[in-house]
């Protein structure tokens, strides 16, 4: 079993609608998370931190923590064709050792 | 803004060289790590560092080495590259204070081709 696990996608989505990414994790004393946006041929750049349960919001971007449940979720509202890419969850057990998931490929349509 | 180079963004090399890719981070960060990315395998952990001449294996540390004589300055080596290590190796810092976590940053990636 993976640490973390995200669909692969492709998730297509039209201009404006609300992408919906997620991304479950196995170890139930994970305490951070994290997710990143990588374009093709880039690297990846962070987006948002979350650690505790609940929403986190930024802009159009909210981060959704349930660690009963072991997800992580990222909502992206207004979606734009510039936000087409690759998005990366990565977990953190505290001890200085990421896990990231292989990552959803979004694409928004215009 | 933080910034974290790598010495490369191409490489090509011969099975059985030694290669050296370097990163270095101008934030003064404690942490720093090694990942390669494959597709379908996402980044897997090679090495990290949470301070000068202090290393510890990641994931998959097989095959690598790794030097921090210096703060800033993280290299990985491959002892002898074979094509099973064709990838995109990609550099990593945060900072690193005790009992808290934060976010990594990257380099631009080194995409390494062994022929």
């Amino acid at each position: 079993q993976k640490e973390v696990e995200q669909n692969s996608g492709p998730l297509s989505v039209p201009e404006g609608a609300i992408a919906s990414l997620n991304c479950t994790y196995s170890d139930r004393g994970s305490q951070s998370f994290f997710w990143y946006r990588q374009y093709s041929g880039k690297s990846p750049e962070l987006i948002m931190s979350i650690y505790s349960n609940g929403d986190k919001e930024d802009g159009r971007f909210t981060a959704q923590l349930n660690k009963a449940s072991q997800y992580v979720s990222l909502l992206i509202r207004d979606s734009q064709p510039s936000d087409s890419a690759t998005y990366l969850c990565a977990v953190n057990n505290n001890f200085n050792k990421f896990y990231f998931g292989s990552g959803t490929k979004l694409n928004v349509k215009p | 803004d933080v910034k974290v180079t790598q010495s490369s963004r191409y490489l090509v090399k011969r099975t059985g060289e030694k290669v050296f890719l370097e990163c270095v981070q101008d934030m003064d960060h404690e942490n720093m790590f090694w990942y390669r990315q494959d597709p379908g395998l996402g980044l897997r952990l090679i090495y990290f560092s949470y301070d000068v001449k202090m290393k510890e294996k990641g994931d998959i540390p097989e095959g690598y080495s790794v030097s921090r004589e210096k703060k800033e300055r993280f290299s990985l080596i491959l002892e002898s590259a074979s094509t099973n290590q064709t990838s995109m190796y990609l550099c990593a810092s945060s900072l690193g204070l005790a009992g808290v976590v934060y976010e990594q940053f990257f380099g631009p990636g080194t995409r390494l081709t062994v022929l």
